[in-house]
């Protein structure tokens, strides 16, 4: 079954704006991790924030972990043309040896 | 420190033939995922390996698919008598620990087509 879903699917924004991307998840996790895919690309990894954690920053990123509600979000700040790409968070599990279940991913359009 | 490497990064194959993926974990890795995207969809775990062993296979296709992760030498994902629906990319990650406490970095990916 899926276990992160994003949300929206597509977003179009101008650059300078902020970008804000949701994550849903259905069971109790140890780790929830953001990528960023461009298109054709490898993935490459954002943030990893744990299950105790609520909040982490790097650099324009920001990521916030609500464990009560099963959700995390991916605050870009500032956006840029380059930032344009498909962003997947995904989760692991305990007792599940690291295996990450990925959602279908938000599709980041940032105009110049 | 060289990040993930897989070759190769597109592969033909007709209907039929074998596919070898490979994977070069980063350095100080011990832990490799395979995971396969479908056009317009996210990733699907398929395989988990340490060093000789086989630690979940829940994702892998029962037949055709094979993976391995010798002693020496880098991960093999290996697709026998390929179909047109094995046509994906497959991405191959490494971490340095497990328990889904550590960082999974990927690979560029290999890009299949089965004509």
């Amino acid at each position: 079954s899926q276990q992160g879903e994003e949300d929206p699917q597509a977003l179009s924004i101008q650059e300078g704006e902020n970008a804000t991307m949701n994550c849903s998840y259905k069971t109790s996790i140890n780790n929830l991790q953001w990528y960023r895919q461009n298109s054709g690309r490898g993935l490459v990894h954002l943030i990893l924030i744990r299950s105790n954690e609520r909040e982490k920053h790097s650099g324009r990123l920001r990521v916030t972990l609500d464990t009560s509600k099963k959700s995390s979000s991916l605050l870009i700040t500032a956006s840029r043309a380059a930032d344009t790409a498909s962003y997947f968070c995904a989760t692991s599990r305990y007792n599940q040896g690291g295996k990450l279940i990925f959602g279908q991913g938000t599709e980041l359009s940032v105009k110049p | 420190n060289a990040g993930v490497m897989q070759n190769p990064r597109h592969l033909v194959r007709r209907r039929g033939q074998e596919a070898r993926l490979r994977c070069s974990p980063m350095k100080g890795h011990s832990h490799v995922y395979w995971y396969r995207q479908l056009p317009e969809e996210g990733l699907k775990f398929m395989v988990y390996l340490q060093k000789e062993n086989i630690i979940d296979e829940s994702g892998m296709p029962k037949e055709r698919f094979s993976a391995e992760f010798p002693k020496e030498g880098p991960s093999i994902l290996r697709i026998q008598q390929v179909v047109r629906g094995d046509s994906a990319a497959y991405f191959c990650a490494s971490s340095e620990g497990t328990g889904g406490t550590y960082e999974q970095y990927f690979g560029p990916g290999t890009r299949l087509t089965v004509t």
